[in-house]
């Protein structure tokens, strides 16, 4: 148990489906992650949020809807998804966002394995 | 942009040889770097992290990593591995002043008693 919760931890959806991965921090942090974990690939970010506001998106489509309504609460909402879009979500925390300097280290979750059919 | 290169991508050892594996990054400026481990089935877990100072830095498990600024490099060591530290290791790399943690693509470590 590492702080950081990922519900669920598998999923199948059809790729007309409309599913929510659920992420929860019990750690009194303030800034949380998402990361794309696909096999023979690098670790992908997709979204950074600090005090409930985005402060990354790297180019992640709009079938991906990140959400996050308090500092230990991220979800990520997904809709018309694609078999390419099968993979690991990581979610992530740490204390303060990186770009403020500091010790600030990332500490991750199980992550949910999501397959699209 | 930033990248990050592993370019082991899969070290097999017998317990006890050393190891290092091998990371470099692409930016040219500050930079925070960080080794990431991943145990089967398991999450990832930080190994060892480097903000300043001396650039020689000592982690978890026996584990250490050198920075060194003029080769932009930050390989991990270790003088003697053992069949526990079988797993996947990521080095990854934050330039100062943005919020991105950037992976290089993992090195899979298999040990054999």
């Amino acid at each position: 148990e590492t702080g950081v919760t990922q519900t669920p931890r598998h999923l199948v959806m059809g790729m007309t489906n409309k599913k929510s991965l659920k992420c929860e921090q019990h750690l009194g942090h303030n800034a949380m992650y998402w990361y794309k974990q696909s096999a023979k690939k690098p670790l992908e970010l997709m979204f950074v949020y600090n005090f409930k506001e985005q402060t990354e998106n790297n180019s992640v489509p709009s079938r991906f809807s990140p959400e996050c309504p308090n500092s230990s609460h991220l979800f990520l909402h997904l809709h018309t998804l694609q078999p390419e879009d099968s993979a690991l979500y990581l979610c992530a925390s740490s204390q303060d966002r990186l770009a403020t300097g500091g010790a600030n280290v990332l500490t991750f979750g199980a992550g949910s394995r999501l397959t699209v059919l | 942009a930033q990248s990050v290169s592993q370019h082991n991508h899969h070290v097999i050892l017998s317990e006890a040889a050393s190891l290092e594996l091998g990371c470099n990054y692409s930016y040219g400026g500050t930079v925070n770097l960080f080794w990431y481990v991943q145990y089967p089935g398991q999450h990832l877990q930080l190994l060892l992290k480097y903000f300043s100072g001396d650039p020689l830095v000592k982690g978890i498990k026996g584990f250490e990593a050198e920075f060194i600024k003029s080769k932009f490099s930050f390989n991990l060591r270790k003088p003697s591995v053992q069949w526990s530290d079988t797993a996947e290791y990521f080095c990854a790399v934050n330039a100062r002043n943005t919020d991105k943690l950037i992976f290089g693509t993992g090195t899979r470590l298999q040990v054999f008693p």
